[in-house]
């Protein structure tokens, strides 16, 4: 069983430009989470996602960032007009269930680093 | 709002020390907390995972306790060796249970 799978792993883009980061959840999990490090700084929620659904997207940027997880294919965040704060590593998690389940964890993919010159 | 904060933020150790890792949260009403390693350019591995209603969790060399009235959690890690080295993160979920919270982690290097 794969686990999450993201890709890129790496990801320059110039000011201006989008970026988008795909995230594969592992087989049979239709949740999936968004997660962002800055530089020294911890990992920060940004959005949760269900299947065609966007369940909290409490921690988005509210300008420039959307995120989707169709109903086929793998989830995507897209970052419009990027800027150098953009730079960081992006890490999608998924689980089979709702994190509100009691004993739910989640499974993270290996990250998307973006590097914006 | 919750808040976790890790203690030390960098550790370095000679090979077979045993060592403690620190994590706190500031409120106490929390689901489970996990700990997880990162290694460079890696994603996160979950090491532990100890529910609200329990004291501690054991994985082979690794220990970690929750004393959720203090809030706060310890790794402890016997024997170390260089294969430990990685940074260490700590994670509760948040109130509405859609999400985590980190701390910054703790960067661990064992020196052989």
């Amino acid at each position: 069983n794969a686990g999450v799978m993201q890709n890129p792993r790496h990801l320059v883009r110039r000011r201006g430009q989008e970026a988008r980061l795909r995230c594969s959840p592992m087989k049979g999990h239709s949740h999936v989470y968004w997660y962002r490090q800055l530089p020294e700084e911890g990992l920060k929620f940004m959005v949760y996602l269900q299947k065609e659904n966007i369940i909290d997207e409490s921690g988005m940027p509210k300008e420039r960032f959307s995120a989707e997880f169709p109903k086929e294919g793998p989830s995507i965040l897209r970052i419009q007009q990027v800027v150098r704060g953009d730079s960081a590593a992006y890490f999608c998690a998924s689980s089979p269930r709702s994190m509100g389940a009691y004993q739910e964890t989640q499974y993270f993919g290996p990250g998307t680093r973006l590097l914006v010159l | 709002k919750q808040e976790v904060t890790q203690i030390p933020a960098a550790l370095s150790v000679p090979e077979g020390e045993n060592l403690v890792l620190n994590c706190s949260f500031t409120d106490s009403a929390i689901y489970n907390l996990q700990w997880f390693r990162q290694d460079p350019g890696k994603g996160l591995t979950s090491l532990l995972l100890i529910q609200s209603s329990q004291r501690e969790q054991t994985s082979g060399r690794l220990n970690a306790s929750l004393d959720k009235s203090s809030g706060r959690s310890t790794l402890y890690i016997a024997a170390s060796q260089p294969g430990d080295s990685a940074t260490y993160l700590c994670a509760v979920k948040n109130q509405a249970g859609t999400a985590l919270i980190f701390g910054k982690g703790t960067t661990l290097s064992v020196s052989s």
